[in-house]
């Protein structure tokens, strides 16, 4: 859905831990879901992909899990490191329909030595 | 691969002037570019989608004729900010669209920072 809120939800994690980053869309429509992240002053950077037939989508350190039943996602970080710091957003797309993105909110990662 | 360059960076104006934001593609064509705005800690909001060729589409809410879209090559967008005031300050950030079909995989700009006095 429409991207609202003043204030990001963090979550602190140890270096070393995996992370797991939550996102709830709202259009039962959509078909294609990114994540991206964006360090602090700079665009945001592509980081994986599904489409809606699959349920789950491997990268290199990260995983993303597509569950359309309760329409949500998310992206789990293993071995998160200081350098994966930064606000993560997911993405959802309609390619029937609109056929643009629209973002979630944001979760910003603080990752802890 | 699919680097997507915005210039400039950080930009300082008067209130009243005009600022031109340019967004390439550098090792792709892209036939449709997309203008965000995006205010401290939230989300990027979409302002317009740039189609080569063609008039821009500006989601509600946008004033066209504040913000102007030019898209007069496949690597080439421009966001001219007109008679700019202060609360039009905020980050632009453009992307381009790669990938054909089903996939709306966009590169993002690095973001120009617009500061109006």
């Amino acid at each position: 859905g429409e991207s609202v809120g003043l204030h990001l939800p963090t979550l602190s994690v140890q270096e070393g831990d995996n992370s797991i980053i939550n996102c709830a869309y709202s259009n039962s429509a959509s078909d294609y879901f990114i994540w991206y992240k964006q360090e602090s002053g700079k665009g945001p950077q592509f980081i994986i992909d599904i489409r809606s037939n699959m349920d789950k989508r491997q990268g290199q350190r990260v995983t993303v899990l597509l569950n359309k039943t309760v329409k949500h996602l998310s992206l789990q970080i293993a071995a998160t490191q200081p350098g994966d710091s930064a606000v993560y957003f997911c993405a959802e797309n309609n390619s029937g329909g609109y056929n643009k993105l629209i973002f979630g909110a944001g979760t910003r990662l603080a990752v802890h030595p | 691969g699919a680097v997507v360059s915005q210039h400039p960076s950080w930009v300082i104006c008067k209130s009243g002037t005009s600022v031109k934001i340019e967004c390439r593609s550098l090792d792709f064509q892209a036939t449709t570019m997309f203008w965000y705005r995006q205010f401290p800690k939230q989300s990027l909001m979409l302002m317009a989608t740039s189609n080569e060729g063609s008039k821009a589409t500006y989601e509600q809410g946008v004033e066209k004729d504040k913000f102007l879209i030019n898209h007069a090559s496949l690597t080439l967008s421009t966001l001219t900010v007109t008679s700019a005031h202060p609360e039009d300050s905020s980050f632009y950030i453009c992307s381009a669209r790669a990938g054909g079909g089903q996939k709306n995989i966009q590169y993002f700009g690095a973001g120009t920072r617009l500061s109006v006095l």
